[in-house]
Protein backbone atom coordinates (compact mmCIF):
# COMPACT_ATOMS: atom_id res chain seq x y z
CA UNK A 1 0.00 0.00 0.00
CA UNK A 2 1.84 2.98 -1.23
CA UNK A 3 0.23 5.73 0.89
CA UNK A 4 2.60 8.72 -0.81
CA UNK A 5 3.38 8.38 -4.67
CA UNK A 6 5.66 9.69 -7.57
CA UNK A 7 4.02 8.52 -10.28
CA UNK A 8 6.70 10.18 -12.96
CA UNK A 9 10.16 8.62 -12.10
CA UNK A 10 12.26 11.28 -14.53
CA UNK A 11 12.33 14.66 -15.52
CA UNK A 12 14.12 16.44 -17.74
CA UNK A 13 14.28 20.32 -17.36
CA UNK A 14 16.26 22.88 -19.46
CA UNK A 15 18.60 24.71 -17.44
CA UNK A 16 16.54 28.26 -16.29
CA UNK A 17 13.03 26.88 -16.82
CA UNK A 18 10.79 25.96 -14.05
CA UNK A 19 10.90 22.18 -12.68
CA UNK A 20 8.01 20.85 -11.39
CA UNK A 21 7.93 17.96 -9.54
CA UNK A 22 4.49 16.32 -7.74
CA UNK A 23 3.46 13.86 -5.11
CA UNK A 24 0.27 12.29 -4.57
CA UNK A 25 -0.71 10.90 -1.23
CA UNK A 26 -3.82 8.96 -0.02
CA UNK A 27 -3.59 9.02 3.55
CA UNK A 28 -5.84 11.90 5.14
CA UNK A 29 -3.83 11.97 8.53
CA UNK A 30 -0.80 12.69 6.68
CA UNK A 31 -0.22 16.85 8.35
CA UNK A 32 3.41 17.44 7.71
CA UNK A 33 5.28 17.36 3.74
CA UNK A 34 8.89 17.52 3.39
CA UNK A 35 10.67 16.99 0.01
CA UNK A 36 14.41 15.92 -0.07
CA UNK A 37 17.01 15.38 -2.36
CA UNK A 38 19.08 12.84 -3.07
CA UNK A 39 22.83 12.75 -4.94
CA UNK A 40 24.03 8.98 -5.86
CA UNK A 41 25.72 7.30 -2.69
CA UNK A 42 24.78 9.64 -0.44
CA UNK A 43 22.36 10.24 1.86
CA UNK A 44 18.39 12.51 1.50
CA UNK A 45 19.13 16.17 1.87
CA UNK A 46 16.01 18.24 3.30
CA UNK A 47 14.75 21.02 1.08
CA UNK A 48 11.69 22.22 1.95
CA UNK A 49 8.67 21.47 4.34
CA UNK A 50 4.80 22.30 4.59
CA UNK A 51 2.56 22.04 7.28
CA UNK A 52 -0.86 20.78 6.25
CA UNK A 53 -2.32 24.43 7.41
CA UNK A 54 -0.61 26.55 4.94
CA UNK A 55 -1.00 25.90 0.83
CA UNK A 56 2.34 27.61 0.02
CA UNK A 57 5.38 27.96 1.18
CA UNK A 58 8.84 29.19 -0.49
CA UNK A 59 12.65 29.50 0.16
CA UNK A 60 14.63 30.98 -2.53
CA UNK A 61 14.38 28.62 -5.41
CA UNK A 62 12.06 26.09 -3.86
CA UNK A 63 8.34 26.26 -3.66
CA UNK A 64 6.15 23.84 -2.21
CA UNK A 65 2.04 23.71 -2.74
CA UNK A 66 -0.49 21.84 -0.96
CA UNK A 67 -3.23 20.92 -2.41
CA UNK A 68 -5.07 19.07 0.58
CA UNK A 69 -8.41 18.81 -1.06
CA UNK A 70 -6.84 16.94 -3.64
CA UNK A 71 -4.15 15.19 -1.79
CA UNK A 72 -1.57 16.40 -4.25
CA UNK A 73 1.79 18.14 -3.38
CA UNK A 74 4.06 20.02 -5.69
CA UNK A 75 7.72 20.97 -5.80
CA UNK A 76 8.41 23.97 -7.88
CA UNK A 77 12.27 24.61 -8.60
CA UNK A 78 13.10 28.14 -10.70
CA UNK A 79 15.38 28.93 -12.26
CA UNK A 80 16.52 25.28 -12.42
CA UNK A 81 20.47 24.78 -12.52
CA UNK A 82 22.36 21.73 -13.46
CA UNK A 83 23.56 21.33 -9.92
CA UNK A 84 19.57 20.63 -9.20
CA UNK A 85 20.02 17.10 -11.38
CA UNK A 86 19.15 14.34 -8.61
CA UNK A 87 16.56 12.62 -7.43
CA UNK A 88 13.89 13.90 -5.17
CA UNK A 89 11.83 12.52 -2.85
CA UNK A 90 8.53 13.14 -1.00
CA UNK A 91 7.24 12.45 2.28
CA UNK A 92 4.90 12.86 4.37
CA UNK A 93 4.16 12.50 8.36
CA UNK A 94 1.40 11.98 10.17
CA UNK A 95 2.28 13.48 13.60
CA UNK A 96 4.51 10.48 14.90
CA UNK A 97 6.92 11.86 13.55
CA UNK A 98 8.11 9.09 11.10
CA UNK A 99 8.30 9.72 7.44
CA UNK A 100 6.66 7.84 4.71
CA UNK A 101 8.34 8.47 1.43
CA UNK A 102 7.68 7.92 -2.42
CA UNK A 103 9.74 6.29 -5.03
CA UNK A 104 11.35 9.13 -6.06
CA UNK A 105 11.80 11.23 -9.32
CA UNK A 106 14.77 11.38 -10.85
CA UNK A 107 15.45 15.01 -12.25
CA UNK A 108 17.55 15.99 -15.28
CA UNK A 109 18.73 19.40 -15.66
CA UNK A 110 19.71 20.40 -19.92
CA UNK A 111 22.19 22.51 -20.01
CA UNK B 1 31.22 17.90 10.65
CA UNK B 2 28.45 18.87 12.95
CA UNK B 3 26.29 16.48 10.71
CA UNK B 4 24.84 13.04 11.22
CA UNK B 5 27.63 10.39 10.88
CA UNK B 6 27.34 6.47 10.17
CA UNK B 7 29.93 3.99 9.90
CA UNK B 8 30.81 2.24 8.36
CA UNK B 9 30.31 3.66 4.53
CA UNK B 10 29.81 0.36 3.23
CA UNK B 11 29.82 -3.02 4.31
CA UNK B 12 30.10 -6.47 2.83
CA UNK B 13 29.14 -9.77 4.29
CA UNK B 14 28.90 -12.88 4.01
CA UNK B 15 25.35 -14.71 4.56
CA UNK B 16 24.64 -15.89 7.93
CA UNK B 17 27.33 -13.47 9.44
CA UNK B 18 26.39 -10.98 12.05
CA UNK B 19 26.72 -7.03 11.15
CA UNK B 20 26.32 -3.75 13.05
CA UNK B 21 25.92 -0.46 12.30
CA UNK B 22 27.03 2.93 14.21
CA UNK B 23 24.64 6.43 13.86
CA UNK B 24 26.15 9.72 15.48
CA UNK B 25 22.98 12.07 15.87
CA UNK B 26 23.82 15.89 15.70
CA UNK B 27 24.69 16.63 19.07
CA UNK B 28 21.75 18.43 19.94
CA UNK B 29 18.40 16.30 18.52
CA UNK B 30 17.15 14.15 20.46
CA UNK B 31 15.05 12.21 18.35
CA UNK B 32 17.28 9.55 16.10
CA UNK B 33 15.39 7.41 13.14
CA UNK B 34 16.95 4.18 10.87
CA UNK B 35 15.72 4.21 7.58
CA UNK B 36 16.14 1.24 5.01
CA UNK B 37 16.56 2.34 1.03
CA UNK B 38 16.26 -0.70 -1.60
CA UNK B 39 17.12 0.05 -5.99
CA UNK B 40 14.10 1.93 -7.12
CA UNK B 41 12.65 2.43 -3.76
CA UNK B 42 12.06 5.53 -1.30
CA UNK B 43 13.41 5.24 2.22
CA UNK B 44 11.48 2.86 4.43
CA UNK B 45 11.05 3.40 8.08
CA UNK B 46 12.74 0.91 10.46
CA UNK B 47 12.49 2.11 13.94
CA UNK B 48 13.15 5.53 16.15
CA UNK B 49 14.58 6.24 19.47
CA UNK B 50 13.95 9.77 21.77
CA UNK B 51 16.33 9.69 23.81
CA UNK B 52 17.57 6.73 24.99
CA UNK B 53 13.44 4.69 24.56
CA UNK B 54 12.69 3.04 21.18
CA UNK B 55 9.20 4.44 20.42
CA UNK B 56 8.23 2.74 17.86
CA UNK B 57 9.22 -0.55 15.40
CA UNK B 58 8.49 -1.46 12.04
CA UNK B 59 7.10 -4.65 10.98
CA UNK B 60 9.94 -4.51 8.71
CA UNK B 61 12.43 -4.96 11.45
CA UNK B 62 11.78 -8.92 11.97
CA UNK B 63 13.86 -10.80 15.15
CA UNK B 64 17.41 -10.46 13.26
CA UNK B 65 17.09 -6.32 13.78
CA UNK B 66 17.99 -5.06 16.55
CA UNK B 67 18.70 -1.50 17.56
CA UNK B 68 19.99 0.50 20.66
CA UNK B 69 20.65 3.80 21.65
CA UNK B 70 22.02 3.02 24.88
CA UNK B 71 22.67 6.53 26.74
CA UNK B 72 20.83 8.63 23.81
CA UNK B 73 23.70 9.85 21.77
CA UNK B 74 25.07 6.85 19.29
CA UNK B 75 22.67 4.10 17.97
CA UNK B 76 23.71 0.94 17.24
CA UNK B 77 21.62 -1.46 14.03
CA UNK B 78 22.27 -4.82 14.38
CA UNK B 79 21.52 -7.61 12.04
CA UNK B 80 21.77 -11.30 13.05
CA UNK B 81 22.11 -14.08 10.53
CA UNK B 82 22.19 -11.71 7.36
CA UNK B 83 20.25 -12.96 4.62
CA UNK B 84 20.52 -11.37 0.76
CA UNK B 85 17.22 -9.45 0.65
CA UNK B 86 18.75 -7.67 4.15
CA UNK B 87 21.31 -6.00 1.32
CA UNK B 88 20.10 -2.07 0.87
CA UNK B 89 21.05 1.09 1.87
CA UNK B 90 20.58 1.83 5.81
CA UNK B 91 20.26 5.38 6.18
CA UNK B 92 20.08 6.96 9.51
CA UNK B 93 18.11 10.23 10.47
CA UNK B 94 18.51 12.47 13.48
CA UNK B 95 15.55 15.65 14.84
CA UNK B 96 15.20 17.73 17.22
CA UNK B 97 11.92 17.55 19.18
CA UNK B 98 10.68 20.95 19.67
CA UNK B 99 6.77 20.34 20.01
CA UNK B 100 5.59 20.90 16.75
CA UNK B 101 6.93 18.79 13.50
CA UNK B 102 11.00 19.33 12.33
CA UNK B 103 12.72 17.95 9.94
CA UNK B 104 15.19 14.77 9.73
CA UNK B 105 18.61 15.10 8.91
CA UNK B 106 19.97 12.40 7.34
CA UNK B 107 23.84 10.67 6.95
CA UNK B 108 25.14 9.30 4.18
CA UNK B 109 24.38 5.92 4.69
CA UNK B 110 26.01 2.70 4.92
CA UNK B 111 25.73 0.13 2.26
CA UNK B 112 25.39 -3.48 3.04
CA UNK B 113 25.87 -5.58 0.60
CA UNK B 114 25.09 -9.50 1.48
CA UNK B 115 26.81 -12.17 -0.73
Amino acid sequence: DQQVKQNSPSLSVQEGRISILNCDYTNSMFDYFLWYKKYPAEGPTFLISISSIKDKNEDGRFTVFLNKSAKHLSLHIVPSQPGDSAVYFCAASDGNEKLTFGTGTRLTIIP
Amino acid sequence: DTGVSQNPRHKITKRGQNVTFRCDPISEHNRLYWYRQTLGQGPEFLTYFQNEAQLEKSRLLSDRFSAERPKGSFSTLEIQRTEQGDSAMYLCASSASLGGHTEAFFGQGTRLTVV
